[in-house]
Formats: structure tokens, C-alpha cells, sequence
């Protein structure tokens, strides 16, 4: 139980477009979502946290307006990064607190994005 | 603030022998969440264990368990017999009690399993 399906795994770009990246809760109900990035060799990044419904809460530093979160169902949260560059190349993970036989977290498997 | 700190950016040991990551955290809560989480070369993070800061009793899973010194803030994790498929990143992470809290997560341990 508490799965948490990302896509896409791995996503190639070109400089200057956008790129989708999904959560999906398959299991249970995600009313949060984290999304992370990391650099290779380095602990996880918290970007954002996104609920449900609501506006994405936004870690200092990080442009809201270049990673675009939504949260528009239970089920699926969203992270768009916009007018990508080559310094957006990164491994981006999204993850879900749940409560099952205690509490914990789980994690989308990542996707790596290359910006070209 | 909170923070979590693993002093021990690499560490290596033998196949079937016992390894220790440590794991100091600094908050003034008093109810609080503390996790073991493994990223393999595949990026997937794989939670090892959990502990609950109002149990004494150290959480064990397997061959892995914890020595959890609460008043000293500390939260260690020991692999025992060692495998090969032990070889990852390992993260120590930290939350308060609340279903919306965020993790803080250390810096990581490199562990190797050597053959």
C-alpha cells in the first residue's frame, strides 16, 4: 500500500520548453505532495510542498514561477517546469505522507531531466 | 531550526559483517518521527525503518535496527550480516508528529558492501 506513481522516469528537453512531471497516489489519498530535487551525490532538496486544492507553499530560493506545481485532485499533483535551461537538468522526486500501520512516507521513483 | 546531521559522508564494510551509520538530530520538539531511508543505484528511496520518539523500545527490522538515545538526540543505524544489496545511500530524516510536516533529511552515508 501507499504507492506513489511518477512519470515520466527519465525526460530529454530542449532549452526553452516546458516539461510535465506527475505524481500519482494509486492507493490512497495524497492531500500533500513534496517535491525534491537532487544533485547527483547529494541529499534531497525540498522545492515545494503542494495540498491539495491550494496553492503550492514554495522553499526560499525557488522559483515559482519557473516550477509550476498543481494539486488539482487527491490523486495527482503536478510539476511543470517552464522555459527549461540547462542548469534545470536534475533529478526531481515527489513524495507523499500517508498513515498505515504508522506513519510514514513514500516516494515517486524520480525522473531525471536533461536539458539540452 | 531542525536539522539532522550524519557525520559519515562513506563508509565500507565486508559481506556478512555488522556496519553502524550514525545520526544526530537537534529540535526542541518533543514528539517527533525519525526514518532510515536506502537510495540504491536505481534513485528509488526505500524506507528501512521508523521510530517514534515516545517509544523507548528501539525500532528493529531484519537485520537492521536502531539505537535511539533520545536525550542525547541521536539515532543510529546498525546493519547486521551485511549484503551486497545493502549497497546504497543511506538518509536519516526527521519530522515532527502531523501528516503535512515536512522531512528534513541529512546529507547521506555512502555505504559500500564489499565481497
Amino acid at each position: 500500500g501507499a504507492v506513489v506513481s511518477q512519470h515520466p522516469s527519465w525526460v530529454i528537453c530542449k532549452s526553452g520548453t516546458s516539461v510535465k512531471i506527475e505524481c500519482r497516489s494509486l492507493d490512497f489519498q495524497a492531500t500533500t505532495m513534496f517535491w525534491y530535487r537532487q544533485f547527483p551525490k547529494q541529499s534531497l532538496m525540498l522545492m515545494a510542498t503542494s495540498n491539495e486544492g491550494s496553492k503550492a507553499t514554495y522553499e526560499q530560493g525557488v522559483e515559482k514561477d519557473k516550477f509550476l506545481i498543481n494539486h488539482a485532485s487527491l490523486t495527482l499533483s503536478t510539476l511543470t517546469v517552464t522555459s527549461a535551461h540547462p542548469e534545470d537538468s536534475s533529478f526531481y522526486i515527489c513524495s507523499a505522507p500517508y498513515a498505515l500501520l504508522g506513519y510514514g512516507y513514500t516516494f515517486g521513483s524520480g525522473t531525471r531531466l536533461t536539458v539540452v | 531550526a531542525q536539522t539532522v546531521t550524519q557525520s559519515q559522508p562513506e563508509m565500507s564494510v565486508q559481506e556478512a559483517e555488522t556496519v553502524t551509520l550514525s545520526c544526530t538530530y537537534d529540535t526542541s520538539e518533543n514528539n517527533y518521527y525519525l526514518f532510515w531511508y536506502k537510495q540504491p543505484p536505481s534513485r528509488q528511496m526505500i524506507l528501512v525503518i521508523r521510530q517514534e520518539a515516545y517509544k523507548q523500545q528501539n525500532a528493529t527490522e531484519n537485520r537492521f535496527s536502531v539505537n535511539f538515545q533520545k536525550a542525547a538526540k541521536s539515532f543510529s543505524l546498525k546493519i547486521s550480516d551485511s549484503q551486497l544489496g545493502d549497497t546504497a545511500m543511506y538518509f536519516c530524516a526527521f519530522t515532527t508528529q502531523g501528516g503535512s510536516e515536512k522531512l528534513v533529511f541529512g546529507k547521506g552515508t555512502k555505504l559500500t558492501v564489499n565481497p
